[in-house]
């Protein structure tokens, strides 16, 4: 049961330099979601999608990038890295529209990134 | 923007101790999630409550929405060791085609013996 798989577990960046985190689901699931989460606090919502090529802005979309050409990929992208961008991003991903009491978001375990 | 503030953030008790967690926002959801989180894993899902009022149980959790489905409380009874983690809650809004959630700060509860 692979459910939401994310690579790296963890990176180290330069400033100003770039990197794509991958995100996986092998559920068929139409909604998938990127959060980033600072040191103890809650989620923040990056860019979520409705299904493949279709993708919109959450609450904290700058010096972020998204694709979803697939259902099962939605890859994170950082184009010009910066110190404020060190956090734990976490992918999500949910069968069903999320005012369904019967939905889960599935989460995946996190990328821990570092800019230094 | 939506807000779900949090409190205590930070909870540390002795196993058996009772102890309740609130979850707080002037907006008005259409669900409230609650998840508990361990160190180094993403979110895990232990409820949705949808309707006003509404009071579920999971063991010793039990959770409750508010009649105005803008806060949520989580209390659970005779903590153990295992209850560690932080726990999150989350509101569910619903924007055109697409339904998101707003997450709250956080409660980072430690159980000791």
């Amino acid at each position: 049961n692979a459910g939401v798989t994310q690579t790296p577990k963890f990176r180290i960046l330069k400033i100003g330099q770039s990197m794509t985190l991958q995100c996986t689901q092998d559920m068929n699931h139409n909604y998938m979601y990127w959060y980033r989460q600072d040191p103890g606090m809650g989620l923040k919502l990056i860019y979520y999608s409705v299904g493949a090529g279709i993708t919109d802005k959450g609450e904290v979309p700058n010096g972020y990038n998204v694709s979803r050409s697939t259902t099962e990929d939605f890859p994170l992208r950082l184009e010009l890295a910066a110190p404020s961008q060190t956090s734990v991003y976490f992918c999500a991903s949910t069968p069903f529209f999320l005012g369904s009491q019967k939905n889960i978001q599935y989460f995946g375990a996190g990328t821990r990134l570092s800019v230094l | 923007t939506q807000l779900l503030e949090q409190s205590p953030q930070f909870l540390s008790i002795q196993e058996g101790e009772n102890l309740t967690v609130y979850c707080n926002s002037s907006s008005v959801f259409s669900s409230l999630q609650w998840y508990r989180q361990e160190p180094g894993e993403g979110p895990v899902l232990l409820v949705t409550v949808v309707t006003g009022g509404e009071v579920k149980k999971l063991k010793r959790l039990t959770f409750q929405f508010g009649d105005a489905r803008k806060d949520s409380s989580l209390h659970i009874t005779a903590a153990q060791p295992g209850d560690t983690g932080l726990y999150l809650c989350a509101g569910t809004s619903i924007t055109g085609t697409a339904s998101k959630l707003t997450f709250g700060t956080g409660t980072r509860l430690q159980v000791t013996l």
